[in-house]
């Protein structure tokens, strides 16, 4: 069946710029997370879902960066007025459902996002 | 201080030979322990989850010491297409926390 997909997979912008970065998780996978992954680092939690409620926002590196997720399925993360320290892979996973921490969290691609 | 530690490497080992490394993590609350793999450019996939006792998955075993809080991974036989970066991933409930990966280079 289909995986967790991301788009666009690339995005390039200018400093100061919006973007939004759109994940589809699994079918029927009512957790989804954002990440953040640095050149040469470790994925850094960003936001967790469950269903359309964002219990966790904890990951967010400032009130420029919000997302969403509508109708249990797809989720945005936007970051506004974009600055350099944002050049990163964002990856989104989604799993069954979640709280035990005991289930796989399946990956997409992500989205290469490069800040000039 | 980071909560998932690991050796960056990069560990080069010829095909069939055994590698193994580990990880270290801080929060001695954590639940479940992972190890994933990630190829370069490439998402993060589940290799195998780590138990209590140790478990293997074919040619990889995996070992978690709660008591020192570390976490090691093994792999036998060693096969050009083990060839990535192994990320350490400790959960606690819903979050995962990501360790910066070990790079094993696996050659002919």
């Amino acid at each position: 069946g289909a995986g967790v997909s991301q788009s666009p997979s690339n995005k390039v912008t200018e400093k100061g710029k919006d973007v939004e970065l759109r994940c589809d998780p699994i079918s029927g996978h009512t957790a989804l997370y954002w990440y953040r992954q640095r050149l040469g680092q470790g994925l850094e939690f960003l936001i967790y879902f469950q269903g359309n409620s964002a219990p966790d926002k904890s990951g967010l590196p400032s009130d420029r960066f919000s997302a969403e997720r509508t109708g249990e399925s797809v989720s945005t993360l936007t970051i506004q007025r974009t600055q350099q320290e944002d050049s990163a892979v964002y990856l989104c996973a989604s799993s069954l459902a979640s709280g035990t921490g005991q289930e796989t969290q399946y990956f997409g691609p992500g989205t290469r996002l490069l800040v000039l | 201080r980071k909560e998932v530690e690991q050796d960056p490497g990069p560990f080069n080992v010829p095909e069939g030979a055994t590698v193994a490394f580990n990880c270290t993590y801080s929060n001695s609350a954590s639940q479940s322990f992972f190890w994933y793999r990630q190829d370069c450019r490439k998402e993060p996939k589940l290799l195998m989850s780590v138990y209590s006792s140790g478990n293997e998955d074919g040619r990889f075993t995996a070992q978690l010491n709660r008591a020192s809080q570390y976490i090691s991974l093994l792999i036998r036989d060693s096969k050009l297409s083990d060839s990535a970066t192994y990320l350490c991933v400790v959960g606690n409930d819903y979050k995962l926390s990501f360790g910066a990966g070990t790079t094993v280079t696996v050659r002919a």
